[in-house]
């Protein structure tokens, strides 16, 4: 049962560089969205998706692309990484966006020097 | 802006004991609110509460939802170890496509 499969679980980069968080699910899910989650502020919502072909932008979008090519694949690429992107990151995923049946990943602790 | 509010923001108590969480919130256009608990890493759902004065139960885990004033409760009763972790909560205020307003969550640890 793999769910909601998120790599890398750690990555460090220096500012400026970039990179791509990976999300993938085998639950032929059309919903899927990432999140960020920083201390003293909860998790907020940075893109989302409604199915192949078809993104949005969430709370905090700046910085950060997505792409959604596939059902199963969502990645997230930070374009030239800065210090305000340190978080934890999730994916999760649902049926249909059904709040309660959003499955999260577990998590990529991202640090940006 | 939507926005919501969890109180405590940690809570330490013994096992055995019984916790309220709270929850408040402010959304435009209130869909549903929802529960998850974080343990390590991956929050996990508990509860969605859309209407007013129904209870949801799960084993020693409860909610309710007040709409006119705009607050949940979870309470957990009889309180173990295992109960330790991070309480969400959010709202769905969107009208459409998942756009969850979490909270900043409450830290509760359940001793010996």
């Amino acid at each position: 049962n793999a769910g909601v499969t998120q790599t890398p679980k750690f990555q460090v980069l220096k500012t400026g560089q970039s990179m791509t968080l990976q999300c993938a699910q085998d639950m032929n899910h059309e919903y899927m969205s990432w999140y960020r989650q920083d201390p003293g502020m909860g998790l907020r919502l940075i893109h989302y998706s409604v199915g192949a072909g078809i993104t949005d932008q969430g709370e905090v979008p700046n910085g950060y692309n997505v792409s959604r090519s596939t059902t199963e694949d969502f990645p997230l690429r930070l374009l030239s990484a800065a210090p305000s992107q340190t978080s934890v990151y999730f994916c999760a995923s649902s049926y249909d966006g059904g709040n309660e049946k959003l499955f999260f990943g577990s998590g990529t602790q991202l640090s940006v020097l | 802006e939507d926005k919501v509010v969890q109180s405590p923001l940690s809570l330490v108590v013994h096992e055995g004991d019984t916790v309220t969480l709270n929850c408040s919130y402010e959304v435009t256009n209130f869909r549903s609110l929802l529960w998850y608990k974080q343990e390590k890493k991956a929050p996990t759902f508990l509860f969605m509460l859309t209407s007013s004065g129904i209870e949801k139960k799960s084993g020693r885990l409860s909610s309710i939802l007040d709409k006119k004033e705009l607050f949940s409760i979870l309470n957990i009763t009889a309180t173990q170890t295992g109960d330790s972790a991070i309480y969400l909560c959010a709202v769905d205020g969107a009208g459409t496509a998942s756009k969850l307003t979490f909270g900043t969550g409450t830290r509760l640890q359940v001793t010996l």
